[in-house]
């Protein structure tokens, strides 16, 4: 069984802060992980994936996200927040034989001028 | 360009009619899938299938049902509409074997009245 626990349903940062979303998961096989962006009325975006090849992941929109096996974790970052960045983020766990995704409940990112 | 299409973005229907969300994709996927998300939440699974002539149902119990008899188009279809199915409904497909990540439509905005 996959699950994946997201870590504050709603973050709010300023205009060139830091963003951090936070991801956990579980897994019984090797994961293959992924970040999603939802902007309004809109279907999902994939941001980024992990797939077992190099630990830190560089996406578009200069997200990027790590994988850190003994954490069980794989948080999203981008240095410097934008306007645009506003959206909802969810994180999505798969593996194995299973070609479904487990999805988190999804963190609201709000950026203040 | 590959993609993939939901039509229509946006519905208003009234209690009992029978409706049909239409997805299809560019893309030559032989793996789609059915979610449905009430506005902020978690996605939820409804149908999926992984060829043609095959359909699954999700991990959410859904009224509605899906057929499969072209690899580019998964329609969805509610026999009897009620407001309880107000909803998004957004579908995706995947690629075989590798990676694992599901690309979206940009949704149907469903309203039951």
């Amino acid at each position: 069984a996959q699950s994946v626990t997201q870590l504050g349903s709603h973050v709010s940062v300023s205009e060139g802060a830091l963003v951090l979303l936070r991801c956990n998961y579980s897994s019984s096989v090797p994961p293959y992980l992924f970040w999603y962006v939802q902007y309004p009325n809109q279907g999902l975006q994939l941001l980024l994936k992990y797939t077992s090849a190099a630990t830190l992941v560089k996406g578009i929109n200069g997200f990027e996200a790590e994988f850190k096996k003994s954490e069980t974790s794989f948080h999203l970052t981008k240095p410097s927040a934008h306007m645009s960045d506003a959206a909802e983020y969810f994180c999505a766990v798969s593996g194995g034989s299973n070609y479904k995704l487990t999805f988190g409940k999804g963190t609201l990112l709000t950026v203040n001028p | 360009e590959a993609d993939i299409y939901q039509t229509p973005r946006y519905l208003v229907i009234g209690t009992g009619k029978k409706i049909t969300l239409e997805c299809s994709q560019t893309m030559g996927h032989d793996k789609m899938y059915w979610y449905q998300q009430d506005p902020g939440m978690e996605l939820h699974l409804i149908h999926y299938s992984y060829g043609v002539n095959s359909t699954e149902k999700g991990d959410l119990s859904s009224e509605s049902t899906v057929s499969r008899i072209r690899t580019e188009h998964f329609p969805l279809t509610l026999e009897s509409a009620r407001p309880s199915h107000t909803s998004q409904y957004l579908c995706a497909s995947g690629v075989s074997g590798g990676t694992y990540e599901q690309y979206f439509g940009p949704g149907t905005r469903l309203t039951v009245t």
